[in-house]
């Protein structure tokens, strides 16, 4: 089964909105969330990342907030401007195992319009 | 920053023949992933090394075998091609204690 589930494939913001993109997993292990970021023809890289042990983390425009009795974690976007259109994947994982693997959830595609 | 790279970036393969897709990274990671990537399901996880000459399943493994020759080489084999591996094809390096993976520029395979 889908162990990390984004159910919204796409998002449309307008300019200067704001972008709640919102992913839900299962396993009760995951320690660690992360939120890549991927331009079409180009490879994901990271954009934020928070272990279990906080609920909040804040790098400029994006926050992280995870929810951990509700399995949940979002990314929200501020002021967000049209080079943010992107396709966003979480990801989660065990960090705290030697055999550490992440589990992607499908994506988000976000557009932001002017 | 880390540097992975893959070759080729591109192929075209016909069913039932042998492709290899190749990945090297320079920055001395210890664990290298293949992940395939494919419209509604995000990249799943085929194989993953976390050594040299030893490699571990992922998610989905069936069709597919890795190689892990040293440190920086990490190959994805598929021994009889078939349509459904029709994808993009990431690898990835990450160094222990740290939670960031790298990725490569993929490499987009065809199979005819």
């Amino acid at each position: 089964g889908q162990q990390v589930k984004q159910s919204s494939p796409s998002l449309t913001v307008q300019e200067g909105g704001i972008s709640i993109l919102n992913c839900d997993y299962e396993n009760d292990m995951f320690d660690y969330f992360a939120w890549y970021k991927k331009y079409p023809d180009n490879s994901p890289t990271l954009l934020i990342s928070v272990r279990s042990n906080v609920d909040k983390r804040e790098d400029g425009r994006l926050t992280v907030f995870l929810n951990k009795s509700g399995k949940h974690f979002s990314l929200h976007i501020t002021a967000s401007q049209p080079e943010d259109t992107a396709v966003y994947l979480c990801a989660a994982g065990i960090a705290s195992s030697s055999f550490s693997k992440l589990v992607f959830g499908q994506g988000t595609s976000l557009s932001v319009v002017p | 920053e880390a540097a992975v790279t893959q070759s080729p970036r591109s192929k075209v393969a016909v069913t039932g023949g042998k492709v290899t897709l190749s990945c090297h990274q320079t920055n001395n990671h210890d664990y290298m992933y293949w992940y395939r990537q494919d419209t509604g399901h995000g990249l799943r996880l085929i194989h993953y090394s976390y050594v040299a000459d030893s490699t571990e399943k992922g998610d989905i493994p069936d069709g597919y075998k890795a190689s892990r020759p040293s440190q920086e080489n990490f190959s994805l084999i598929l021994e009889l091609a078939s349509l459904s591996q029709t994808a993009v094809y990431f690898c990835a390096s990450r160094d222990r204690g740290v939670d960031t993976q790298y990725f490569g520029p993929g490499t987009r395979l065809l199979v005819l």
